[in-house]
Parts: structure tokens; C-alpha cells; sequence
């Protein structure tokens, strides 16, 4: 799997739109972006993931630069209860099944 | 309900001791995964399961075992616990023919003394 760079953490205003980046340079061609969150040792939850086309769910949206070696997570209006760890995640849908989660950046949404 | 459900959450037990963890999902998804995080680290993966016939070892799964009972449900067993296996513990579920998302049960806090 494609190594990933992300801040190590992020604040936010509250009602304000949060973008985490996530730098990921060695993509390979096959390779999905998928974004995870974990709250305060919850089990992570999945976000969104996309290939080279932005994407949109009822979550946030996911742009990916058109060489692809970068993107960034937007959660439009960031409410306190999206204060988490983010983990932007590049592998592969077949041949390989772990989730390599890395460090991620731990997103601070201030009252 | 939960739809990713584990038991127990959390368990103190002590070395040596046979441990079994329970998961349990109603999203009708055929993979399972059996996950290990350590504080200030990334989740590990110990197992994973395609169907009730298919067993795979994941990157750690040394002093672990694991039954697929059923089709929603997966259960890791610690045969003799030692202490670095103390960690918080996740099952997680994904569909066939998705884009393999994964969705995470609530975890299992697991203390060995």
C-alpha cells in the first residue's frame, strides 16, 4: 500500500468547514483513498473513499488532485461530535485486506 | 441495535488464562476481520474471514485462533494470554462486491495481568 502524510493534528471552529490533507505521492494506479475516523477509541468509522473523481456522501466530500498524489477531506460544517482522529488510508480493492492505519491527524473542533 | 456488536467490552483476566472474544454483525456481510490496536498506535490485523469456509491470517496473528461459527459470527480466542496481549480489540465486517469498506464493532478493552 501507498504511504500517506498527514498533520499530526488540526483545530476548527465550530460551523466551519475542516479540510484535512493527506499527502500520498506513491499512489499506485489500482489504489483507492479512503478516509476513516475514530473517536476516542470507538471503532473507526468509515467516511468516504474515491478513486480520481471527487466525491460527495451525506458525510463530507473527498477531492483528490488530478495527479492524485494528494487530497483533502472536507467536513462542511464541523459540529464538536466530529472531534477525532483521521486516517487517510490508499490501498487497493482486491489482493489485499488490512487496513494500514497510520497516524492520522487528530481534529480539534473548537466550541 | 448496533449493527457490528461485540462481547465482552471489556475483560480483565490473567496470564495464562483462555480468552474468548464474541462478534456478532446483522449487516448480512460475508467478510470479518479481527483487528488489535495498541495505545498511540494504528490498528494491526490478526485475522480475516471471507466465509464460514475461509480462514486467513492477518500480519500478527501468532498466540491468536479463530471460529467462524456462523455467517455473522466471528470469534477470536487467546489460548494462553500473556500480558503484551493486553490491547483493545475490534471486529470488523465488509461487503463482497463493495468497495471494501470496512465497518468496525465497538471494540473490546483487554487487560492481562
Amino acid at each position: 500500500d501507498a504511504k500517506t502524510t498527514q498533520p499530526p493534528s488540526m483545530d476548527c471552529a465550530e460551523g466551519r468547514a475542516a479540510n484535512l490533507p493527506c499527502n500520498h505521492s506513491t499512489i499506485s494506479g489500482n489504489e483507492y483513498v479512503y478516509w476513516y475516523r475514530q473517536i476516542h477509541s470507538q471503532g473507526p468509522q468509515y467516511i468516504i473513499h474515491g478513486l480520481k473523481n471527487n466525491e460527495t456522501n451525506e458525510m463530507a466530500s473527498l477531492i483528490i488532485t488530478e495527479d492524485r498524489k494528494s487530497s483533502t477531506l472536507i467536513l462542511p460544517h464541523a459540529t464538536l461530535r466530529d472531534t477525532a482522529v483521521y486516517y487517510c488510508i490508499v490501498r487497493a480493492i482486491f489482493g489485499n485486506e488490512k487496513l494500514t492505519f497510520g497516524t492520522g491527524t487528530r481534529l480539534t473542533i473548537i466550541p | 441495535d448496533a449493527d457490528v456488536t461485540q462481547t465482552p467490552r471489556n475483560r480483565i483476566t490473567k496470564t495464562g488464562k483462555r480468552i474468548m472474544l464474541e462478534c456478532s454483525q446483522t449487516k448480512g456481510h460475508d467478510r470479518m476481520y479481527w483487528y488489535r490496536q495498541d495505545p498511540g498506535l494504528g490498528l494491526r490485523l490478526i485475522y480475516y474471514s471471507f466465509d464460514v469456509k475461509d480462514i486467513n491470517k492477518g500480519e500478527i496473528s501468532d498466540g491468536y485462533s479463530v471460529s467462524r461459527q456462523a455467517q455473522a459470527k466471528f470469534s477470536l480466542s487467546l489460548e494462553s494470554a500473556i500480558p503484551n496481549q493486553t490491547a483493545l480489540y475490534f471486529c470488523a465486517t465488509s461487503p463482497i462486491g463493495g468497495y471494501n469498506e470496512q465497518f468496525f464493532g465497538p471494540g473490546t478493552r483487554l487487560t492481562v495481568l
